[in-house]
């Protein structure tokens, strides 16, 4: 069965310092593996998704993550953080029969 | 590209009343929609999954009769909350699969409904 952890509901830093997201998923198979953003009172917007065709996924607003399969993990990353920035993002893994399984969320907070 | 949209963003109505809540993929043809609740501060929860040309399939826990779904067109799909009543004030949110190559399995969301149930 595929599961999704997201290890921090909220995330604290200062606007200009590098941002760390942590996700770490459970899947029988090789999975796609999203990361989505939500701004207060809005939809969803993928930031970026893995397929297996690249370990390192580029996504929107100089995110990037990377999927490493010996620790199961797909950490969320940025070099340098934005007022803009925060927001909750999500961590998803598809699922075999079209669904997709949502972690918790984590609350990205931008301090000036 | 891959944009969906959503109509009402928000709606208040009285108890007892029915809302129709729309879900449409603007520029591409999405066979399979899902709808999502989603409580203040917490995740997203799928209701069912929509199927265009058959009936929905609910999630456990969802009352079908309830949360009426229909996918008439490739484009539309409906949420009707029938019968509303306070504890169903929430925010819903449909996606829409795009079901073309590399994207196939990825879901783009619209931009929400925020139901208030007075």
């Amino acid at each position: 069965a595929q599961s999704v952890t997201q290890l921090d509901s909220h995330v604290s830093v200062s606007e200009g310092t590098p941002v760390l997201l942590r996700c770490n998923y459970s899947s029988s198979y090789s999975p796609s593996l999203f990361w989505y953003v939500q701004h207060p009172n809005k939809g969803l917007q993928l930031l970026l998704k893995y397929t297996s065709a690249a370990t390192l996924v580029k996504g929107i607003n100089g995110f990037e993550a990377e999927f490493k399969k010996s620790e199961t993990s797909f950490h969320l990353t940025k070099p340098s953080a934005h007022m803009s920035d925060a927001a909750e993002y999500f961590c998803v893994v598809s699922k075999r029969d079209d669904k997709i399984i949502f972690g918790k969320g984590t609350r990205l907070h931008i301090l000036p | 590209g891959a944009v969906v949209s959503q109509h009402p963003s928000w709606v208040i109505c009285k108890s007892g009343t029915s809302v129709k809540i729309e879900c449409r993929s603007l520029d591409f043809q999405a066979t399979t929609m899902f709808w999502y609740r989603q409580f203040p501060k917490q995740s997203l929860m799928l209701m069912a999954t929509s199927n265009e040309g058959s009936k929905a399939t609910y999630e456990q826990g969802v009352e079908k009769d309830k949360f009426l779904i229909n996918h008439a067109s490739l484009t539309l799909s409906t949420l009707t909350v029938t019968s509303a009543h306070p504890e169903d004030s929430s925010f819903y949110i449909c996606s829409a699969r795009d079901p073309g190559g590399s994207k196939a399995d990825t879901q783009y969301f619209g931009p929400g409904t925020r139901l208030t149930v007075l």
